[in-house]
């Protein structure tokens, strides 16, 4: 069966740096795109950026270009997430989210449990 | 800044039929956006329903349909059941971006 295992909760002051990892297991991990979406507490979903893992292309949301960078390594097939220049409005849970390659393809048929970050002094 | 807009909230009966819709700044929704949908309930990550635009996934209620309706996105439930109590969020392309909208709370009531 398909599953994303993520890390673990995470507490950081602002200004550091976070590193969220997602492990796939049950599907062939480089035919699949792995997306990172957030969720602030009581807020809603908002998309950071793909990665494809077989060859490690990458796209960014606007509002996170040049503080995220999503990387893999495809031995452990695993996927990373890392936000640096925390804020404290970075608080939230990341979620990896699967999504199969091309534009028409299924967005999200699997997702991690979320990571939660809190970003606080 | 692209803005994608959902109903903040809607209310159903049970039994009923409700269409939630997803709009664009930019302007009309076409199948070049490729919309998705997810539904949220407390405490869990979000579930996918609906990808590019009408296609189920298999684990999709019948009940769940999608489709584009005046210029947006639109997921429909019909006979909406108790357990549809939740948040949904439509998802939208960007020429290499996503966007979500900002989530429609729906109550059945």
């Amino acid at each position: 069966q398909v599953q994303l295992v993520q890390s673990g909760a995470e507490v950081k002051k602002p200004g550091a740096s976070v590193k969220v990892s997602c492990k796939a297991s049950g599907y062939t991990f480089t035919s699949y795109d792995i997306n990172w979406v957030r969720q602030a507490t009581g807020q809603g979903l908002e998309w950071m950026g793909w990665m494809n893992p077989n060859t490690g292309n990458t796209g960014y949301a606007q509002r996170f270009q040049g503080r995220v960078t999503m990387t893999r390594d495809t031995s452990i097939s695993t996927a990373y997430m890392e936000l640096s220049s925390l804020r404290s409005e970075d608080g939230a849970v990341y979620y990896c989210v699967r999504k199969e390659m091309g534009l028409s393809g299924r967005v999200g048929d699997y997702w991690g449990q979320g990571s939660l970050v809190t970003v606080s002094s | 800044q692209t803005v994608v807009t959902q109903e903040p909230s809607l209310t159903v009966s049970p039994g009923g039929t409700v269409t939630l819709t997803c709009a664009s700044s930019t302007g009309a929704v076409t199948s070049g956006y490729y919309p998705n949908w997810f539904q949220q309930k407390p405490g869990q990550p979000p579930r996918a329903l609906i990808y590019n635009i009408n296609n189920k996934h298999s684990w999709t209620p019948a009940r769940f349909s999608g489709s584009l309706l005046g210029g947006k996105a639109a997921l429909t439930l019909s006979g909406v059941q108790p357990e549809d109590e939740a948040d949904y969020y439509c998802l939208l392309y960007y020429g290499g971006a996503w966007v979500f909208g900002g989530g429609t709370k729906l109550t059945v009531l």
